[in-house]
């Protein structure tokens, strides 16, 4: 079962902010943040292990809930390089990854 | 930061061809991995390995897959008797024991006509 991500598109204009938002029917082991542009691998942004965490660096960071089963992609003032699809991963045992289906992020000038 | 090299980049086979996709993870790493992503889906599991052995599979990976470290360095993945619906693109991730942090390769793209 995977877990669901919202929005399913976004676009934005540079600069602004954005928000994806993750969550599963169970509490997950971790939560992994991946960005992948078209043809290309998916680029590792953040894990998240511990409820209630947050992680950031430069203007990307990610929240987990208290019971490891919702997290959070923030992204601010939003540059044309952000665009790409963006994807929540349940991190399983033996460390095996399930995506969701991507959130699309459009940024344009 | 490390890498994990897939070979080939792009691999054009017929329907019914055998073909073999290859890894070399990181090196000091102990799990690897198949992912599938068909194009402008998501991200499929297919199996995962560790010492020397699948240690769990998706229902996607049946008896047309199989998995093999022959030399401790390549991983590799053959799909026998291709078919139109195994185009996609191939990614093979590999980890470290206890660090769940995954390293992808840069995919194999395959295309069966």
């Amino acid at each position: 079962q995977q877990p669901v991500q919202s929005p399913q598109a976004v676009i934005l204009r540079e600069g602004e902010d954005a928000v994806i938002n993750c969550s599963s029917s169970k509490a997950l082991y971790s939560v992994h943040w991946y960005r992948q542009k078209h043809g290309e691998a998916p680029v590792f942004l953040m894990i998240l292990l511990k409820g209630g965490e947050q992680k950031g660096h430069d203007k990307i960071s990610a929240s987990f809930n208290e019971k490891k089963q919702q997290s959070s992609l923030y992204l601010t003032a939003s540059q044309l390089s952000y665009s790409g699809t963006y994807f929540c991963i349940e991190g399983g045992s033996n460390y095996k990854l399930t995506f969701g289906k991507g959130t699309l992020l459009t940024v344009n000038p | 930061e490390p890498e994990v090299t897939q070979t080939p980049s792009h691999q054009v086979t017929q329907m019914g061809q055998e073909v073999i996709l290859r890894c070399v993870p990181i090196s000091n790493h102990l799990y690897f991995y198949w992912y599938r992503q068909i194009l402008g889906q998501k991200v499929e599991f297919l199996v995962s390995f560790y010492n020397n052995e699948i240690s769990e599979k998706s229902e996607i990976f049946d008896d047309q897959f199989s998995v093999e470290r022959p030399d401790g360095s390549n991983f590799t993945l053959k799909i026998r008797s291709t078919k139109l619906e195994d185009s996609a693109m191939y990614f093979c991730a590999s980890n470290l024991d206890r660090e769940p942090r995954a390293f992808f390769g840069q995919g194999t793209r395959l295309t069966v006509v």
